[in-house]
């Protein structure tokens, strides 16, 4: 089983649609969460952190469960350029080692 | 431009060969890691470095790699005996410090084709 599980997907949505991706980890002990987006043969971009409040910016929110090890991301008004792959991290303490999932395909179209 | 500097971008070699990759980090950065990855993957820990200390590795990463940071700067990664295996982007990455909040950036890849 793997640390860090995503839906492959692809999600395919139209334009103005509200989108939620999953993500399980297997270590209970994982400090820090974030969610990175990457373009087709780019390298990956921090989207955003997440924290255990939940934390929102713009039309993007991240929420983190600790008791159930899982972290969700929703994307509302869905726009074109919004088609990335996503991908889910997790780190350990002190900045160590950040273990990625294999992400998450979402196409908008128009 | 001061982010995340890998170079070089693309390189193709014969089975067998060595190459060397060269990261340098956001100058102001610590922690400097590296990750491969292939088509249809997440990025896979390799190594990472705070300052010149080699801190962890990975249990993949076979004795044919190296990697180093000689004055907690710029970092190089080798590959010895390359195999057509190894093809791969390979990512890397810095951060602030070491605390857990500090996120990654990454530099643009060296994509590595081993024919």
């Amino acid at each position: 089983r793997k640390e860090v599980e995503q839906d492959p997907g692809p999600f395919n949505v139209p334009e103005g649609a509200t989108v939620a991706f999953n993500c399980t980890y297997s270590n209970s002990a994982s400090q820090s969460f974030f969610w990175y987006r990457q373009d087709c043969r780019k390298e990956p971009k921090l989207l955003m952190s997440v924290y255990s409040s939940g934390n929102e910016d713009g039309r993007f929110t991240a929420q983190l469960n600790r008791a159930s090890q899982y972290i969700s991301l929703l994307i509302r008004d869905s726009k074109l350029s919004d088609s990335a792959t996503y991908l889910c991290v997790v780190r350990g303490r002190n900045a160590g080692k950040s273990t990625f999932g294999d992400g998450t395909t979402l196409t908008v179209k128009p | 431009d001061t982010g995340v500097s890998q170079n070089p971008r693309h390189k193709i070699t014969k089975r067998g060969q060595n190459v060397t990759f060269r990261c340098d980090p956001i100058s102001e950065h610590n922690r400097l890691y590296w990750y491969r990855q292939t088509l249809g993957q997440g990025p896979e820990f390799l190594t990472y470095f705070q300052n010149e200390a080699q801190l962890e590795k990975s249990r993949l990463l076979s004795d044919r790699f190296s990697a180093e940071r000689p004055k907690g700067s710029f970092s190089t990664l080798e590959i010895q005996r390359t195999e057509q295996g190894d093809s791969a982007m390979y990512l890397c990455a810095s951060s602030l410090d070491d605390t857990s909040n500090s996120p990654l950036h990454f530099g643009n890849g060296t994509r590595l084709t081993v024919t």
